[in-house]
């Protein structure tokens, strides 16, 4: 496995402006999740793809994010209308999916996206 | 919804000693999973526990999940340098849910 890879891995950006980040998983992962990261702070789960399917939405995702996950394989997320409590480390991760498991399993988490908007 | 609290928050020790990190929960665990991250990285997985009483252990790092007390500690044998990083517990809140739920994280520092 090559790992989860993600780009850009730092991004500064003025506010109101869009950013999108790419998030590619380990091959062959069916979840894939996102998660953002301020300092100080744990991740905090933002969505997740079982395949190209988004099953989940955390009340942290407001209107201005979007993310998909085309064909199952990479993903993007996309931030509208930038603010500065935007800034933070995107993470994204990637798991196997046991199939027929309705539990999670091992997530391996990419370098992260660090957003600064200023 | 679900809280893990880390403690300590931050740790300095000195190379060769042992130490222990905790994480406890506000609620049942279903499955507890440590991550170890460098400054500004990614998050590198280390271990996960499933059951109650389970012990895993890798090289100097050993980590044990309590039920009753929905607790798990972390525990670094004869630390050495490369071990400073931040160590992480995520928890599955089960219910059918796939996502992770983290603890702030402790900061530890190893002095050669």
């Amino acid at each position: 496995d090559t790992g989860v890879s993600q780009d850009p891995r730092h991004k500064i950006t003025k506010r109101g402006q869009n950013v999108t980040f790419r998030c590619d998983p380990i091959s062959e992962h069916n979840r894939l999740y996102w998660y953002r990261q301020t300092l100080g702070q744990g991740p905090e789960f933002l969505t997740y793809f079982q395949n190209e399917a988004q099953l989940e939405k955390s009340r942290l995702l407001s209107d201005r994010f979007s993310a998909e996950r085309p064909k199952g394989s990479f993903s993007t997320l996309e931030i509208q209308r930038t603010e500065q409590g935007d800034s933070a480390m995107y993470l994204c991760a990637s798991s196997r999916g046991l199939a027929g498991v309705r539990r999670t399993d091992t997530q391996y988490f990419g370098p992260g996206t660090r957003l600064t908007v200023l | 919804s679900q809280e893990l609290e880390q403690s300590p928050q931050s740790l300095i020790v000195q190379e060769g000693k042992n130490l222990t990190i905790n994480c406890t929960s506000s609620k049942t665990l279903y499955g507890l999973y440590w991550y170890k991250q460098k400054y500004g990285e990614g998050l590198i997985f280390l271990m996960m526990l499933q059951k109650g009483g389970e012990e895993k252990s890798h090289e100097k790092i050993t980590a044990k999940l309590d039920e009753k007390k929905q607790q798990s500690s972390l525990h670094i044998t004869a630390s050495q340098p490369s071990h400073a990083g931040i160590y992480l517990c995520g928890a599955d809140p089960g219910a059918g849910s796939y996502q992770l739920t983290f603890g702030k994280g402790t900061k530890l520092s190893v002095i050669p």
